[in-house]
């Protein structure tokens, strides 16, 4: 199975930082590459697929980047709604696997 | 849009079989479109995939729950369902039923699912 790696495990940051979150796959996956919200007690949300599409209805703050094996997540201006955990997710090969999370917290 | 919902027992014992039901609504499970998925989180842990179904009956299950998992498909029900046998506390999780078109582009608000005596 391809191993996901995400970096850092968790942040601090303030509303209207710009975030960066890293993901690693441990084996090229192409652009297969897709990024979750999750909030306490709630699904995950689809936020980006194909490394750098934007799912519809997503604020266009969030951005995604990245083919092989390096990817980035960005919030270009963090909002009070944005303080969450968020996952990476390749779907290259079987099985689909997802990175540990980055918990995004209030500074 | 579509919509997800799981249900089934929340608690079940240890070496009994977990069941799961997911209802699909605002669309079709046999759509060529879609996968219909689970995938569980333990409390305070990370996602993993449990497997997937096409709705012509072809199934994908991870490898290190392969020998315990069996994912079914009724489309009169529009409905498809997750057993996972041989439970131990390992697998208490809240389990989620999702759909891919791409990747997990819907899920289900997720049922915490217990494992115990």
């Amino acid at each position: 199975a391809i191993r996901i790696t995400q970096s850092p495990s968790s942040l601090s940051a303030s509303t209207g930082d710009r975030v960066t979150i890293t993901c690693r796959a441990s084996q090229g996956i192409s652009s297969y590459l897709a990024w979750y919200q999750q909030k306490p007690g709630k699904a995950p949300k689809l936020l980006i697929y194909a490394a750098s599409t934007l799912q519809s209805g997503v604020p266009s703050r969030f951005s995604g980047s990245g083919s092989g094996t390096d990817f980035t997540l960005t919030i270009s201006c963090l909002q009070s709604e944005d303080f969450a955990t968020y996952y990476c997710q390749q779907y290259y090969s079987y099985p689909p696997t997802f990175g540990p999370g980055t918990k995004v917290d209030i500074k | 849009q579509l919509q997800l919902q799981e249900s089934g027992p929340g608690l079940v014992k240890p070496s009994e079989t977990l069941s799961l039901t997911c209802t699909v609504s605002g669309g079709s499970i046999s759509s060529s479109s879609y996968y219909w998925g689970w995938i569980r989180q333990p409390p305070g842990k990370g996602l993993e995939w449990i497997g997937s179904i096409y709705y012509s009956g072809s199934t994908y299950y991870n490898p290190s729950l392969k020998s315990r998992v069996t994912i079914s498909v009724d489309t009169s029900k529009n409905q498809f369902s997750l057993k996972l046998s041989s439970v131990t506390a390992a697998d208490t999780a809240v389990y989620y039923c999702a759909t891919s078109a791409v990747a997990f582009d819907y899920w289900g608000q997720g049922t915490l699912v217990t494992v115990s005596s």
